[in-house]
């Protein structure tokens, strides 16, 4: 089965850290782009970072850009968000998730596989 | 950033009706459009990529259309377990957004 675990998440002062990991199984997970998405309580998604199959390359939105880093560990089918300077704007469910793209001359990618999230709370 | 907007933010409809709400992408996106679907406390799930793709293991009742700026996600006939809120994401560039999302209940 196709699964992803989240861990970590927990309650934190602001201007603290926190490191989340994501337990990959079922599936290759070094042949994928791997994501985190958050929501904020009562809100919408919103995209946070992800991640090339070999590390090499690492995206983020602007609001965490210089304080979450992205990770990966391929041999132990693992997803990392390190998190620093937390703020109570990133209180939030933290989702793992899987990116997969269609190709039709253009590769499509979208989010096929989603953890059931861990949740991160910014307050003193 | 491509903004995304979704209408109507909030839908009642009855078991069995035919249920449409659209999304709009702030520029052109080609087909580079997905939804998905949240339950109740649950994580999102993918419906639909590429504008019209169905997901392996989606009932064929969810469909979707559009290119450029405008899309649909259309349910054929509306079932309780649809309850939830539907979002569209764009994966044209970087960073993804996804748009408010629209709410739909049954009546």
């Amino acid at each position: 089965e196709v699964q992803l675990v989240e861990s970590g998440g927990g309650l934190v002062q602001p201007g603290g850290s926190l490191r989340l990991s994501c337990a990959a199984s079922g599936f290759t997970f070094s042949t994928y782009w791997m994501t985190w998405v958050r929501q904020a309580p009562g809100k919408g998604l919103e995209w946070v970072a992800n991640l090339k199959q070999d590390g090499s390359e690492e995206r983020y939105v602007d609001s965490v850009k210089g304080r979450f880093t992205i990770s990966r560990d391929n041999a132990n089918n693992s997803l990392y968000l390190q998190m620093n300077s937390l703020r109570a704007e990133d209180t939030a469910v933290y989702y793992c998730v899987r990116e997969w793209y269609w190709n039709a001359r253009y590769d499509y990618y979208y989010m096929d596989v989603w953890g059931k999230g861990t949740t991160v709370t910014v307050s003193s | 950033d491509i903004q995304m907007t979704q209408s109507p933010s909030s839908l009642s409809a009855s078991e069995g009706d035919r249920v449409t709400m659209t999304c709009r992408a702030s520029e052109r996106i080609s087909s580079y459009l997905n939804w998905y679907q949240q339950n109740p406390g649950k994580a999102p799930k993918l419906l639909i990529y590429a504008a019209s793709g169905l997901q392996s293991g989606v009932p064929s009742r969810f469909s979707g259309s559009g290119s450029g700026t405008d899309f649909t996600l259309t349910i054929s006939s509306l079932q309780p377990e649809d309850i939830g809120t539907y979002y569209c994401q764009q994966s044209h560039s970087i960073p993804y957004t996804f748009g408010p999302g629209t709410k739909l209940e049954i009546k």
